[in-house]
């Protein structure tokens, strides 16, 4: 167990609907990332919030958004979804890296999310 | 565009035998870590290597860094079930934020 916890675990729903992933990070980290990997993709970075602002970008889709919130919790919101958006979600925390070197994330055990 | 080429995609070995990973770039990375993935789970980090021509072992497991620090290497003496799993390399990005690029993993499969 890495201390994050992700809700839901799965999630099942139709083209053009709009869902929201929920993270709650390790005590004290106040980093969160949010991956996605798919099979053909593996896995991709996708959006880094450092407590409460937005860190970093990758390929994150104009149709998906993040924000994290003052309690350091984040959420992953997908909206207008297509088949191809079916993968998993994974977020991940870590604390404030030592002295500038690398941060060490611990990731959470993800949600399945299947677009129908 | 940092990208990093893991090889070989999939391993099946008996029990016992030996086998290497490698994880390949054009581009340089501060650091380079591994992490194994079990399904329907998350990736659990091993190991990081940092310094160009690290070297740590972990068990029966050896990674080592290239001198240069665009490739690493993971090492497996005697192989057992448990092992079993995706490997990933993922090196931190150059924007040194933490943002990780992670290779296409190498399935490993060990038999009995």
């Amino acid at each position: 167990d890495s201390g994050v916890t992700q809700t839901p675990k799965h999630l099942i729903t139709a083209t053009g609907q709009r869902v929201t992933l929920r993270c709650s990070p390790r005590s004290g980290d106040l980093s969160v990332y949010w991956y996605q990997q798919s099979l053909d993709q593996g896995l991709q970075f996708l959006i880094q919030y450092y407590n409460g602002e937005e860190r970093a970008k990758g390929n994150i889709l104009e149709r998906f958004s993040a924000q994290q919130f003052p309690d350091l919790h984040s959420e992953l919101n997908l909206s207008s979804l297509e088949l191809g958006d079916s993968a998993l979600y994974f977020c991940a925390s870590s604390p404030p890296a030592a002295s500038g070197g690398p941060e060490t994330q611990y990731f959470g055990p993800g949600t399945r999310l299947l677009v129908l | 565009t940092q990208l990093l080429e893991q090889s070989p995609q999939f391993l099946s070995i008996q029990e016992g035998e030996n086998l290497t990973v490698y994880c390949n770039s054009s581009s340089v990375f501060s650091s380079l870590q591994w992490y194994r993935q079990e399904p329907g789970e998350g990736p659990v980090l091993l190991v990081t290597v940092v310094t160009g021509g690290e070297v740590k072992k972990l068990k029966r497991l050896t990674f080592q860094f290239g001198d240069a620090r665009k490739d690493s290497s993971l090492h497996i003496t005697a192989a057992q079930p448990g092992d079993t799993g995706l490997y990933l390399c993922a090196g931190e990005g150059s924007s040194n934020t933490g943002k990780l690029i992670f290779g296409q993993g190498t399935t490993l499969q060990v038999k009995p």
